[in-house]
């Protein structure tokens, strides 16, 4: 069954680094997305990407954010300067797209990130 | 603005009880979708069920069933005959199909402890 991978599954970093994290969506879906989870609060959404462009984006997604499909299959998020309050797990998502219905998102396992 | 509210934080049975699972939602749209998302301890979301605004028919599959009442904004989740796998945490997720991006807002979870 084709699933959502994520790498790394933990990257520890300093503040104030940039750090990449990877995800290779479903193969056939369109609609690309992260959201973040600090540890033992709610699932919070970042951004949604579709037709290289981003689609919407929440208030945590700021100028230290920024997302990419560098090729056919990879989509990253980048963040340029890390803060300690980063320190979350990071989840990539896929869904389908059909005329206007909204499908389901099937998530990757997640990056945990650390900032020291 | 769309806000998902899940009451119960934790609730704890004894396998083989039945457990319901309370989500109210608000929105502003006619046309949304509400999912239900399970948490394992191992971190992963999975995907358990997506419902639009105008589909209110109750739905079951195994031991899963879904209460779905626009009257009163609810979207409860019903897991009959519990078993001590069934723990996890469990979130409620809605999205407005008039948003540009297919963002899911989560409910903050409920956490279900299944004893043997």
């Amino acid at each position: 069954e084709p699933e959502v991978t994520q790498t790394p599954s933990h990257q520890v970093t300093q503040m104030g680094q940039e750090v990449i994290l990877r995800c290779v969506p479903i193969s056939n879906h369109l609609y690309f997305y992260w959201y973040r989870q600090i540890l033992g609060q709610k699932v919070e959404f970042l951004v949604s990407f579709y037709n290289n462009e981003i689609s919407e984006k929440s208030e945590i997604f700021d100028d230290q954010f920024s997302v990419e499909r560098p090729d056919g299959s990879n989509f990253t998020l980048k963040i340029r300067s890390t803060k300690l309050e980063d320190s979350a797990m990071y989840f990539c998502a896929s869904s389908e797209v059909t005329g206007t219905s909204i499908h389901e998102q099937y998530f990757g396992p997640g990056t945990r990130l650390t900032v020291t | 603005a769309q806000k998902v509210t899940q009451a119960q934080t934790e609730i704890s049975v004894v396998e083989k009880e039945d457990v319901t699972l309370d989500c109210v939602y608000e929105t502003r749209d006619t046309t949304y979708y509400l999912f239900w998302y399970k948490q394992p301890p191992s971190g992963e979301l999975v995907f358990l069920i997506r419902r639009n605004s105008f589909d209110e028919q109750n739905e079951i599959s195994g031991r899963y069933s879904w209460n779905f009442q626009k009257s009163t904004s609810s979207f409860n989740f019903t897991i009959t005959a519990s078993q001590v796998v069934d723990s996890a945490v469990y979130f409620c997720a809605l999205s407005e199909a008039d948003a540009a991006g297919n963002k899911l807002t989560f409910g903050g979870g409920t956490r279900v402890l299944v004893k043997p």
